[in-house]
């Protein structure tokens, strides 16, 4: 299985900040790589796909990069609803897999 | 809107079996390029592909699962379901149903609609 490794495990941040989440899978899955956001007690819901796409009605304050092995989820002026957990996957290959998660909370 | 909701005991035995509904409303589980997946999350920990039903039918399950794991049509309207014999406290997990897309260019797939989760608690 492709493992997801997922850094930091949780930070804080204050509203207004700029957020980067990496994730580093265990081998290249090209751009094969989504990352969702979950909220305390919701499903997950998906922000950016193929590494770089937006999901449609996402704000443009999230954005994704990278390609390989290395990915970063950035999160510009983070807003009050964006504390929450957030979560990188790979589609590369089956099975599925998942990052442990980066919790956002408040600084 | 596609909405998923999942249905099903929140508390099984150990060695018995877990089965959990998912109904889908807003979209047909038969519609091409869909496939319809059961994901679980363990309490406090990160999210495990279980498997899926594709829209033509066909299944795909995880390896670490595959031997007790059985993912189908359900029984009534346009669900899908969900069995996991022999359980254990490991098996403890919020249970997701989720519709897996692929996008426009034809090659990427992502989770795009999930149902609100539901809760199952292995114990004697």
């Amino acid at each position: 299985d492709i493992q997801m490794t997922q850094s930091p495990s949780s930070l804080s941040a204050s509203v207004g900040d700029r957020v980067t989440i990496t994730c580093r899978a265990s081998q290249n899955i090209s751009i094969y790589l989504n990352w969702y956001q979950q909220k305390v007690g919701k499903a997950p819901k998906v922000l950016i796909y193929a590494a770089t796409i937006l999901q449609s009605g996402v704000p443009s304050r999230f954005s994704g990069s990278g390609s390989g092995t290395d990915f970063t989820l950035t999160i510009n002026s983070l807003q009050p609803g964006d504390f929450a957990t957030y979560f990188c996957q790979q589609d590369y290959n089956s099975p599925k897999t998942f990052g442990l998660g980066t919790k956002v909370d408040i600084k | 809107q596609v909405q998923l909701q999942e249905s099903g005991p929140g508390l099984v035995k150990p060695s018995q079996t877990l089965s959990l509904t998912c109904t889908v409303s807003g979209g047909s589980i038969s519609s091409g390029g869909y496939y319809w997946s059961w994901i679980r999350q363990h309490p406090g920990k990160g999210l495990e592909w279980i498997g899926y039903l594709s829209y033509t039918g066909n299944t795909y399950y995880n390896p670490s699962l595959k031997s007790r794991l059985s993912i189908s049509v359900g029984t009534s309207g346009n669900q899908f379901s969900l069995r996991l014999n022999s359980v254990t406290a490991a098996d403890t997990a919020m249970y997701y149903c989720a519709r897996e897309r692929i996008d426009r260019s034809g090659s990427y797939f992502f989770f795009d609609y999930w149902g609100q989760g539901t809760l199952v608690t292995v114990s004697s």
